[in-house]
């Protein structure tokens, strides 16, 4: 198993492009997570899915879009990037029974 | 207000002793858990250990334990015996009321960086 893979690892934006990150499980886990972390901080969720087909807006949702078309995959849209949203995007994935969330080993965003 | 605290921005310990991370914690709920993760300066996120609300023992997990006094609400990472790869940030969690749409949601506190000295 794969576990939970991100791509890419590394992109660098000019402000006001787009792109989508893709997170991938093979656990068959039902939740799935995008978090990002800024430097020195913890962990904010950004939105998250409960199933197939649901997403739901987490701590900090302004300025993301989110897709769970298949339960396997989890996208994180920016559609209009800005140096703000420079970070390292987490994806994660659980079971739902059981709590653990797993991580993907993060995608570094610099927006300039 | 802030759910997870982590008052320790840095410490530092020698090899094969033992460190204790601070976490303290606030919620309503009577029903949560809390969870420690390491990341390690490659980056990644790695699962330790688990508490839940209503377990009675402390959690423990190999070289680590979780001194949990639900009282006081914190949630403390005692790491024994401690390696020079245990040099990394830790993260406290909170999971609050599992219920579906809320998605078993983690907040994380600010992390503890351990450096490690030979």
């Amino acid at each position: 198993n794969a576990g939970v893979t991100q791509t890419p690892k590394f992109r660098v934006l000019k402000t006001g492009q787009s792109m989508t990150l893709l997170c991938a499980q093979d656990m068959n886990h039902e939740y799935m997570y995008w978090y990002r972390q800024d430097p020195g901080m913890g962990l904010r969720l950004i939105h998250y899915s409960v199933g197939e087909g649901t997403t739901a807006k987490g701590e900090v949702p302004d300025g993301y879009n989110v897709s769970r078309l298949k339960k396997q995959n989890f996208l994180l849209g920016l559609e209009s990037a800005a140096p703000s949203q420079t970070s390292v995007y987490f994806c994660a994935s659980s079971t739902g029974l059981k709590e653990t969330q797993y991580f993907g080993p993060g995608t570094r965003l610099l927006v300039l | 207000a802030q759910k997870i605290t982590q008052t320790q921005p840095g410490m530092f310990v020698q090899e094969k002793e033992a460190v204790t991370l601070d976490c303290t914690y606030d919620t309503s709920d009577q029903s949560y858990g809390l969870f420690w993760y390491k990341q390690p300066s490659s980056g990644e996120m790695i699962f330790l250990i688990y508490q839940g609300s209503y377990d009675e023992q402390n959690a423990t997990e190999g070289r680590y334990s979780l001194n949990f006094q639900k009282a006081r609400k914190s949630a403390n990472l005692v790491i024994s015996a401690s390696q020079l790869g245990d040099s990394a940030m830790y993260f406290c969690a909170m999971r609050e009321a599992k219920v579906k749409a809320a998605g078993n949601k983690l907040t994380f506190g600010g992390g503890t960086r351990v450096l490690v000295k030979p």
